[in-house]
This record gives C-alpha cells, sequence and structure tokens, in this order.
C-alpha cells in the first residue's frame, strides 16, 4: 500500500489552464504539505495544513489553492497555469507537527 | 526563524571511502533536524532523524549523523561508500518558530565513483 499517492505522476499542460493535482495519505495523519521541487532541486513550502489550520507560503501566487475535503485528502489547484509554474510538486504528510514527513512520488507539471 | 544551510552542492567520493555531507542549521529554540535522500525520480525518503534525545542518531543505509549544538551542525555521515549511495541528500529542520513546517536546505548531490 501506497502511503502517500500523487495523481497524475505526469501533467503537460497549456499556458492558461487550470489544474489540479489529487493527494491522499493513508497513515491516518492530520498534517499535509505541499512542496514545490524547482530545476535547482530547491523544495519550497506552499501550504502546511491540517484539521485546524491553514498555513500558506506568503510568497506563493493565490492562483495556487489547497482543497481538502477530509483528513486524508489534500489537493492542490492552480488557476491561469503560467511557464513559471513548471517543476515537480510533492505531497507529504507527517503525524503531528514536529514529525517526520513522508512523501509522494511527486508530480512533474510542465506548462507549454 | 529556521534554515538550514548544506555546503556543497556536489560531493564526489569513490566507492568504499567516507561519506560526509556537511548541514548547518538555525533555530531560536531546540530544532528537530531531518536527512532525507531522494532517488531519481522518486520522493524523499527519511534517512534519520534529532529529536532531542541522543546526539549522535544511526539512520538506515549505514547512515548517522551527530547533533552538535555548539557548531550548530548536523552532519551526515557513513563510513562505506556504496555505488547505490548515490543520490541528492536534504537536510531539514522544524521548530517552533518555523510553526514546525520543515524547511529543507538547498540539497547536496552525492556522486560515487567505482
Amino acid at each position: 500500500d501506497t502511503a502517500v499517492s500523487q495523481t497524475p505522476k505526469y501533467l503537460v499542460t497549456q499556458m492558461g489552464n487550470d489544474k489540479s493535482i489529487k493527494c491522499e495519505q493513508n497513515l491516518g495523519h492530520d498534517t499535509m504539505y505541499w512542496y514545490k521541487q524547482d530545476s535547482k532541486k530547491f523544495l519550497k513550502i506552499m501550504f502546511s495544513y491540517n484539521n485546524k489550520e491553514l498555513i500558506i507560503n506568503e510568497t506563493v501566487p493565490n492562483r495556487f489553492s489547497p482543497k481538502s475535503p477530509d483528513k486524508a485528502h489534500l489537493n492542490l489547484h492552480i488557476n491561469s497555469l503560467e511557464l513559471g509554474d513548471s517543476a515537480v510538486y510533492f505531497c507529504a504528510s507527517s503525524q503531528e507537527r514536529r514529525g517526520e514527513a513522508f512523501f509522494g512520488q511527486g508530480t512533474r507539471l510542465t506548462v507549454v | 526563524a529556521q534554515s538550514v544551510t548544506q555546503l556543497g552542492s556536489h560531493v564526489s567520493v569513490s566507492e568504499g571511502a567516507l561519506v560526509l555531507l556537511r548541514c548547518n542549521y538555525s533555530s531560536s529554540v531546540p530544532p528537530y533536524l531531518f536527512w532525507y535522500v531522494q532517488y531519481p525520480n522518486q520522493g524523499l525518503q527519511l534517512l534519520l532523524k534529532y529529536t532531542s534525545a541522543a546526539t549522535l542518531v544511526k539512520g538506515i543505509n549505514g547512515f548517522e549523523a551527530e547533533f552538535k549544538k555548539s557548531e550548530t551542525s548536523f552532519h551526515l555521515t557513513k563510513p562505506s561508500a556504496h555505488m547505490s549511495d548515490a543520490a541528492e541528500y536534504f537536510c531539514a529542520v522544524s521548530e517552533s518558530g518555523g510553526s514546525y513546517i520543515p524547511t529543507f536546505g538547498r540539497g547536496t548531490s552525492l556522486i560515487v565513483h567505482p
């Protein structure tokens, strides 16, 4: 069983489109994250979310929004995609804020 | 505010040689520290973590790291490199000032020569 799963694994789309990336964790964790990894491998936190609190990295454009239908899911919606959004997006979860994060396999987004 | 600095974007070693990957952290309170490994086209996998217990932490695949508060360091070592160790390694810090959200260093690419 995959602990943190993301779909799709690859996503190629045109500028201006709206897309979503889904994330599910079956670990029973109460905190989930979205990270963006750029071409130089730098990992930047985008969002941290648990049942009570959403923490947004202030540098993330408001075209990006997390949606959590329940505790096990944290989807990422992106509106009006731009070339600079091309990157690998990772979903992760942790049992508690201080615990280690478990990562999904990543979604490689390419905007053309 | 929490931050992590990894010295050296690339480290090259021969198979069987000592591996040393450097990580220095900045934190206003006692932090939790982590090392992750990323193989090509995969997600990150936890190697080991420091959570204020023993300062010498042993992880998977023969890796270990030592927390040194006086030097604000958490360097990763392995006595003998294997070809399969070639990957990207990330140091991360988590503490209350950063809402415990893991903050990652820029990563170090480990290259292992036969």
